[in-house]
């Protein structure tokens, strides 16, 4: 069974600061990897989809790489922002395109 | 835009009753799914389904069942709620093994 972790579990850095956000997972069977951003109270936003084949994948300040046969996937967000504030989770997806989601690491960008 | 909608962002029920939780999606995905979100436990899979009248168990059945009747709509129902599915319900739909797309969610409380 996919289990998932997320390290740090919570986070509180100064603005301006560059950060990475670290994920394990004990299954390397997966098709792909996804991370998700979500705030309070609120639904999840996607922000990432690296496929099993690929290394790294980018989209503005963030930069997310996956090393599938070590179980390892890095979110690095670049000169972070209070905007940016909120939990994010990753989660491999498997068979049955199932996602098996981390608890995620709580972000807070301070002025 | 994908838009993923949940019939209720609050809802408040008593032991016993029957509740459904109605998602509907609107970019003719295939897959749908329902999980439930609780703190320092994360997002669990209850069930999914990849087509009309088709559903598959998730990790935590037990307590609830599934509708899919028409391909944009996937209904979450609690046959008799306990105050212990009092919870985060969040709906999501997906094309293949691609993102998955999240509604707002629904939190529900069973006293």
């Amino acid at each position: 069974k996919q289990e998932v972790t997320q390290i740090p579990a919570a986070l509180s850095v100064p603005e301006g600061e560059n950060l990475v956000l670290n994920c394990s997972f004990t299954d390397s069977a997966i098709y792909n990897l996804q991370w998700f951003r979500q705030d309070p109270g609120k639904g999840l936003t996607s922000l990432l989809l690296i496929q099993s084949s690929q290394r790294e994948q980018t989209s503005g300040r963030l930069n997310a790489s996956l090393d599938k046969s070590s179980g390892r996937s890095t979110l690095y967000i670049a000169a972070s922002q209070p905007g940016d504030s909120a939990t994010y989770l990753c989660a491999p997806l498997g068979g049955g395109n199932k996602l098996t989601f981390g608890t995620g690491t709580q972000l807070k960008v301070e002025l | 835009d994908v838009k993923v909608t949940q019939s209720s962002r609050y809802l408040v029920k008593r032991t016993g009753e029957k509740v459904f939780l109605e998602c509907v999606q609107d970019m003719d995905h295939e897959n749908m799914f329902w999980y439930r979100q609780d703190p320092g436990l994360g997002l669990r899979l209850i069930y999914f389904s990849y087509d009309v009248k088709m559903k598959e168990k998730g990790d935590i059945p037990e307590g609830y069942s599934v509708s899919r009747e028409k391909k944009e709509r996937f209904s979450l129902i609690l046959e008799s709620a306990s105050t212990n599915q009092t919870s985060m319900y969040l709906c999501a739909s997906s094309f293949g093994g691609e993102t998955q797309y999240f509604g707002p969610g629904t939190r529900l409380l069973v006293l």
